[in-house]
C-alpha cells in the first residue's frame, strides 16, 4: 500500500490566488513527521514546511500553511498567495517514528502558476 | 545558502566506467546521510543509508556491489556508480540533518542539488 498518495498529478492556479495541494499518508506509528517538499526545474529539494504527528497547531512558514487532519490523515499544503515563482514539482514526505530521518516520498503535484 | 553540497551537478559517462558523486556537509557534521534516486517524472526513492565510519545500510532491491557508498569522515559521503550501465541514468540526491536545531529547523533534512547521471 502506498504510504504517501498525492492524488493530483498537476494543478493550476493563476498568480495571486491560493491553491492547495493534497497529501495522505498511511502509518501505524504514534510518532511521525511530514514534509513538504519544492522543487524547481533546476532539481534541487527545498524544504517548505514539517508537521509532526504530536503538534496540535497546523504547521505555517510564510505562503505556506499544512492542514494537518491527524484523524483523516491527511497533510494538504497551502500556498496562499501564488507567486510564478511558486511553479515546480512539489513532494509530501513523511518520517515514520522519531529515530530516523529516512522519508518516504509521494509521487509529486506539479504546480503551474499562471499570470 | 546552500548547506548541503553535491558534485558534480551531472555527468555523461560510457557504458561500463564507474562515476563517483560526493556530498557533502558544509559547517555541520552528519554521522548519517541518505542518499536517494530519481528517474524522469517520478517521485524519490531511498537508496541507501550512509553511516559514518560503519557500512551503508542499503534498501531492498538496491545493488551494494553496484553502489558503493562510502562514509569516511564526518563531512563527506561517496556514491560510486560501478559499471554504469544505461539502465542507472538517473537523478541522484543526498540529504542530511543539521544537528542541534530546534522545532521545525530540527526537522530539517537539507538536500543536494543532486546530481543528473546519463550513462551513454
Amino acid at each position: 500500500a502506498q504510504k504517501i498518495t498525492q492524488t493530483q498529478p498537476g494543478m493550476f492556479v493563476q498568480e495571486k490566488e491560493a491553491v492547495t495541494l493534497d497529501c495522505t499518508y498511511d502509518t501505524s506509528d504514534q510518532s511521525y513527521g511530514l514534509f513538504w517538499y519544492k522543487q524547481p526545474s533546476s532539481g534541487e529539494m527545498i524544504f517548505l514546511i514539517y508537521q509532526g504527528s504530536y503538534d496540535e497547531q497546523n504547521a505555517t512558514e510564510g505562503r505556506y500553511s499544512l492542514n494537518f487532519q491527524k484523524a483523516r490523515k491527511s497533510a494538504n499544503l497551502v500556498i496562499s498567495a501564488s507567486q510564478l515563482g511558486d511553479s515546480a514539482m512539489y513532494f509530501c514526505a513523511m518520517r515514520e517514528g522519531s529515530n530516523t530521518d529516512k522519508l518516504i516520498f509521494g509521487t509529486g503535484t506539479r504546480l503551474q502558476v499562471f499570470p | 545558502g546552500a548547506v548541503v553540497s553535491q558534485h558534480p551537478s551531472w555527468v555523461i559517462c560510457k557504458s561500463g566506467t564507474s562515476v563517483k558523486i560526493e556530498c557533502r556537509s558544509l559547517d555541520f557534521q552528519a554521522t548519517t546521510m541518505f542518499w536517494y534516486r530519481q528517474f524522469p517524472k517520478q517521485s524519490l526513492m531511498l537508496m541507501a543509508t550512509s553511516n559514518e565510519g560503519s557500512k551503508a545500510t542499503y534498501e531492498q532491491g538496491v545493488e551494494k556491489d553496484k553502489f558503493l557508498i562510502n562514509h569516511a569522515s564526518l563531512t563527506l559521503s561517496t556514491l560510486t556508480v560501478t559499471s554504469a550501465h544505461p539502465e542507472d541514468s538517473s537523478f541522484y540526491i543526498c540529504s542530511a540533518r543539521v544537528p542541534g536545531g530546534t522545532g521545525s529547523l530540527n526537522e530539517k533534512l537539507f538536500f543536494g542539488s543532486g546530481t543528473q547521471l546519463s550513462v551513454l
